[in-house]
């Protein structure tokens, strides 16, 4: 079955630092990527995705590129706020269907 | 539009007891879903339905039941609660296609004593 692996929080950064959290995943096929974001007592809401190999999604000024070669989707920002302090996720679906696998979660705390 | 609904927002039972989370949805979508998210661990699947009268078990369907009689609702039931289901509890729904944006409820805090 599919799997994902995402690196372990928290992770405290500084505003206007650059936020990198590493999403890896084992699946069949190609399927859509997605990063989940949840905000503190808040469910789970949806920051980007990307549908095929090379895309790129973007949102928020978060961004993240599907790269097939390395298995890879990793969320990159720029320069954070502390808006940002949140869960992220990234998920991935099965081949048929919609039933998500998650990553454990990363934990992002942006101090001012 | 209210999206996805859950109810309660908190919830303490008593190890044995029984309670039914609810869930509602008014966007038409044919699959929902079920989520306990426990620290370190992400989201686990405990049950989903892809349409009204089908229903199926996830990663962690033990100790829960669910039914699906229409589109919009979608109640998840502990039949003898355990401490082992203290968790947040997370409904969601979409399409079925796997392209497709999941959108999820607030969550549902349950603690078992």
């Amino acid at each position: 079955g599919n799997s994902v692996t995402q690196m372990e929080g928290p992770v405290t950064l500084s505003e206007e630092a650059f936020l990198t959290i590493n999403c890896t995943y084992t699946a069949t096929g190609y399927p859509s990527l997605f990063w989940y974001v949840q905000y503190p007592g808040e469910g789970l809401q949806l920051l980007l995705k990307a549908t095929k190999a090379d895309d790129k999604g973007s949102n928020k000024g978060f961004e993240a590129t599907y790269r097939k070669e390395t298995t890879s989707f990793h969320l990159e920002k720029g320069s954070v706020q502390v808006s940002d302090s949140a869960v992220y996720f990234c998920a991935l679906p099965e081949a048929a269907g919609n039933k998500l696998t998650f990553g454990g979660g990363t934990r992002v705390l942006v101090k001012p | 539009n209210a999206g996805v609904t859950q109810t309660p927002k908190f919830q303490v039972l008593k190890t044995g007891q029984s309670m039914t989370l609810q869930c509602a949805q008014d966007m038409n979508h044919e699959y929902m879903s079920w989520y306990r998210q426990d620290p370190g661990m992400g989201l686990r699947l405990i049950h989903y339905s892809v349409g009204a009268g089908i229903t199926d078990q996830g990663e962690v369907p033990n100790g829960y039941n669910v039914s699906r009689s229409t589109t919009e609702d979608f109640p998840l039931r502990l039949l003898s609660a355990a401490p082992s289901q203290t968790s947040v509890y997370f409904c969601a729904s979409s399409t079925p296609k796997g392209t497709d944006t999941q959108y999820f409820g607030p969550g549902t805090r349950l603690t078992v004593l």
